[in-house]
């Protein structure tokens, strides 16, 4: 079993819907969860984080954390066909000198106008 | 700043052959990351290196692969010899020591093996 699951998609929705990414992992010792959005044929970019448990919003985007259920989502509101994207979660330990990301293997979503 | 640089952006080499992927990390980071990105696999951490030193590299996948950073600002990774299930997006990163550690991606090389 991996440590971090992600349903690879494709998912393809309407302009203005409300889209939701999840992410599950096995590791209780993550503190660090992340999203990466990664543009076609581009590298990933960091664009939520959060620290521990918790929700995080940032403008259409909102970071939920489930450490009871070992589940992270990523919603998006009123998406837009600039949403379209690869979605990857990533999970660390904050351990000292230990600089790896545990990642998921993304996910593939289309925003139809 | 210019962001992580890598070259060359496409390569397209025949089986056996040696490739050497390079990378420019953002001035100032403390740390640079190697990763292979494929449809099945997704994103594989290779090696990564604190301050020029290998810290690990326990995800390089044997030992036709090599990685190399000679100073701060310069790193190589290194496959020879070349086979066809090699064929993969290469990406070069680089962080600071902030320990929310988060990794700013070149571009990637797209490494074709016939």
């Amino acid at each position: 079993q991996k440590e971090v699951e992600q349903d690879p998609g494709p998912l393809s929705v309407p302009e203005g819907a409300i889209v939701s990414l999840n992410c599950t992992y096995s590791n209780s010792a993550f503190q660090y969860f992340m999203w990466y959005r990664q543009y076609s044929r581009k590298g990933p970019e960091l664009l939520m984080y959060t620290y521990s448990s918790g929700n995080k919003e940032d403008g259409r985007f909102t970071a939920q954390v489930d450490k009871s259920s070992k589940y992270i989502s990523l919603f998006i509101r009123d998406s837009q066909p600039s949403d379209s994207a690869t979605y990857l979660c990533a999970m660390s330990r904050n351990a000292g000198n230990n600089r790896k990301l545990i990642w998921g293997l993304g996910t593939s979503l289309a925003v139809n106008p | 700043d210019a962001g992580v640089i890598q070259s060359p952006r496409h390569e397209v080499t025949e089986m056996g052959q040696e490739v050497t992927l390079r990378c420019k990390p953002i001035s100032g980071h403390d740390y640079l990351f190697w990763y292979r990105q494929t449809m099945m696999r997704g994103l594989e951490l290779l090696i990564y290196f604190n301050n020029n030193v290998p810290i690990d590299d326990s995800g390089m996948p044997e030992d036709r692969f090599s990685a190399k950073m000679p100073n701060a600002s310069f790193s190589t990774l290194k496959i020879q010899p070349s086979e066809p299930r090699d064929s993969a997006v290469y990406f070069c990163a680089s962080s600071t020591r902030d320990p929310l550690n988060e990794q700013f991606f070149g571009p990637g090389t797209r490494l074709t093996v016939l």
